[in-house]
């Protein structure tokens, strides 16, 4: 079945140091790809998604580039501040599988800035 | 704007005990479901809803029931409750099915069951 793949946390960085979070999917269909950000205390809500392969999703300095043919979408930010402290989740949907819209999730990764 | 609200957002039960954990969307929405979330997991779907009056199963549904008799509410109700039941639940809702839109959560419910 279909499954998102993350790198494991927690990752710890520098005020204004380059994030990479890796994410890895298999799926069978035709597949949207999302990550979600958690932050302390709160609901998860959605940082970015791209919806074919190419695409690239981006939103508060964060990017992510659909690559069909490494079945990724890892997440990049040039420069994290403090406020960037939270836990990230890659996700799918599948058009073909899709049990009413569900979302696929990895196992989030959690990031901590320290200033 | 509300959003999605759940409550309770912190519940403590015993082995066996009942309850409900409520969802309420004011965002008009069709789409709602709810998921458990558990450490090195991610988030799994318990059960969905695609418009009042219909429901289905996700991914983890035993132990669980769910009913839609309007658009805006969507409890979820552990009949007898287990400690592998113990999780952080959450609600989340959609405009339609689409595979490409964004899903709105609640900030969760924790449950541990003793």
């Amino acid at each position: 079945g279909d499954s998102v793949t993350q790198m494991e946390g927690p990752v710890t960085l520098s005020e204004e140091a380059f994030l990479t979070i890796n994410c890895t999917y298999t799926a069978t269909g035709y597949p949207s790809l999302f990550w979600y950000v958690q932050y302390p205390g709160e609901g998860l809500q959605l940082l970015l998604k791209a919806t074919k392969a190419d695409d690239k999703g981006s939103n508060k300095g964060f990017e992510a580039t659909y690559r069909k043919e490494t079945t990724s979408f890892h997440l990049e930010k040039g420069s994290v501040q403090v406020s960037d402290s939270a836990v990230y989740f890659c996700a799918l949907s599948d058009m073909i599988y899709n049990q009413g819209g569900k979302l696929i999730f990895g196992q989030g990764t959690e990031l901590s800035v320290k200033p | 704007n509300a959003g999605v609200t759940q409550t309770p957002k912190f519940q403590v039960l015993k082995t066996g005990q009942s309850m409900t954990l409520q969802c309420a969307q004011d965002m008009n929405h069709e789409y709602m479901s709810w998921y458990r979330q558990d450490p090195g997991m991610g988030l799994r779907l318990i059960h969905y809803s695609v418009g009042a009056g219909i429901t289905d199963q996700g991914e983890v549904p035993n132990g669980y029931n769910v009913s839609r008799s309007t658009t805006e509410d969507f409890p979820l109700r552990l009949l007898s409750a287990a400690p592998s039941q113990t999780s952080v639940y959450f609600c989340a809702s959609r405009v339609g099915q689409g595979f490409t839109g964004e899903l709105f959560f609640g900030e969760g419910s924790r449950l541990t069951v003793l």
